[in-house]
């Protein structure tokens, strides 16, 4: 069982729809990570953050909005999506980003994002 | 450049066989170094992580590391078919970024 809890599994949506993805981890880690998975391809690094502060955007549109209330929670708010996004959106979480010697992500089993 | 690259598959073994899985990477100050794997439909699940240059072993599974050559690889030993899925090497650059490799497709024929 994975201690990295993705809510929903799938999601279906608008284009004109507000949404929101949510992650939530058990294992005092204090990096997490949202990376988005399209098929056959490898994850790709969306956001990082550390500390709960926002360390990494690559620079993802505003469409996607992340937020981190506390060390436990991660959340990526979805607005004005294009069918183009639909993608696995997979959540991780690493025991802290710079520490030598470190850096395993331990991924949530994903959401699958389909917009219509 | 890609950042991190793999041995195209698809690769084919037979079960009871040694997979051989290969990974380059570009960035030099690259820190640490890992292994997932992905069954079709699911996220990806660590299998191995390796920081030092040599070998690391675990069960089936030998990681290998070669920091002047910018090279890793996962062997997996006595393949079963429960082995096939799409093996990620990722990797922890020097601006700690973990960036995936297109991954490579493994298939254990019984």
């Amino acid at each position: 069982d994975t201690e990295v809890t993705q809510t929903p599994k799938h999601l279906v949506m608008g284009m004109t729809n507000k949404k929101s993805l949510k992650c939530e981890q058990h294992m005092g880690h204090r990096a997490m990570y949202w990376y988005k998975q399209k098929a056959k391809k490898p994850p790709e690094l969306m956001f990082v953050y550390s500390y709960e502060k926002l360390s990494i955007n690559e620079s993802v549109p505003s469409r996607f909005s992340p937020e981190c209330p506390n060390s436990s929670l991660l959340n990526l708010h979805l607005h004005a999506l294009q069918p183009e996004d639909s993608a696995l959106y997979l959540c991780a979480s690493s025991q802290e980003r710079r520490a030598q010697g470190t850096g395993e992500l331990f991924f949530g089993e994903g959401s699958r994002l389909t917009v219509l | 450049q890609k950042e991190v690259e793999q041995n195209s598959g698809p690769l084919s073994v037979p079960e009871g066989a040694i997979a051989s899985l290969n990974c380059t990477y570009s960035d030099r100050g690259s820190q640490s170094f890992f292994w997932y794997r992905q069954y079709s439909g699911k996220s990806p699940e660590l299998i191995m992580f390796i920081y030092s240059n040599g070998d690391k072993e675990d069960g089936r599974f030998t990681a290998q590391l070669n920091k002047a050559s910018q090279y890793v690889s996962l062997l997996i030993r006595d393949s079963q078919p429960s082995d096939s899925a799409t093996y990620l090497c990722a990797v922890k650059t020097s601006y700690d970024k973990v960036i995936f490799g297109p991954g490579t497709s493994l298939s254990v024929i019984p």
